[in-house]
């Protein structure tokens, strides 16, 4: 079974700070990998995926990851952080052609930004 | 608008008390899952379904159970509640059953059990 790993438990960082939430997984087959986001009082939200091809994805709010098969990791950053940053954000691994579609999530880390 | 609703939102209720939770999704979405949240454990996935009347176990199954009678509804059911199962509950729904396939949450159950 796989399992993920997300050293950080709080962040926090001023705004305008650069970002970087570390991830590993553990898994000895393909993968996907997932980031999501929760911002206080609501329900997750896809911030980007990775499935194959270029390992550095960019998603929304100009968030990016970069995926090292080499380390098993899957890191998330953000060169410049706001306040509306502040949230939990969630790494997610799911072993390719998984027919039960099994998210593994990491513990998350609570990102704070201060003003 | 594409989303999957939750019922109740917050729920406060004694041991043993048996309670559903409802799920619904309006995608057409093949997939539906359960997970539970708790602090420094992120999400943990209870049980899930590829399609109507198949539901399989995930990490956390214990004390729980859900049915899938209908495509669009996955309720989940605690017959005899206990305080280990105080949590934030929520459903999700994918299109396909590969794990390629995102996720879409819903906005969560806080359950309280006394």
């Amino acid at each position: 079974a796989q399992s993920v790993s997300q050293h950080n438990h709080h962040v926090i960082l001023s705004e305008a700070a650069s970002l970087e939430l570390g991830c590993n997984y553990s898994y000895g087959g393909t993968v996907n990998l997932f980031w999501y986001v929760q911002y206080p009082g609501q329900h997750l939200q896809l911030l980007l995926k990775y499935f194959s091809g270029d390992p550095l994805v960019k998603g929304i709010k100009g968030f990016e990851a970069e995926f090292i098969k080499s380390k098993f990791s899957f890191n998330l950053r953000k060169p410049s952080v706001q306040w509306s940053d502040t949230a939990e954000y969630f790494c997610a691994v799911s072993p390719n052609n998984n027919a039960g579609n099994m998210l593994t999530f990491g513990g998350g880390t609570r990102l704070m930004v201060k003003p | 608008e594409a989303q999957v609703t939750q019922n109740p939102r917050y729920l406060i209720t004694v041991t043993g008390k048996k309670l559903t939770v409802t799920c619904s999704q309006n995608m057409n979405h093949e997939y539906m899952s359960w997970y539970r949240q708790d602090p420094g454990l992120g999400l943990r996935q209870i049980y899930y379904s590829m399609n109507v009347e198949v539901t399989d176990k995930g990490d956390v199954p214990e004390g729980y159970k859900v049915s899938r009678k209908e495509k669009r509804n996955f309720p989940l059911i605690l017959e005899s509640p206990s305080p280990n199962q105080t949590s934030l509950y929520f459903c999700a729904s994918s299109p396909g059953t590969g794990g390629g396939y995102e996720q879409y949450f819903g906005p969560g159950t806080r359950l309280t059990v006394t």
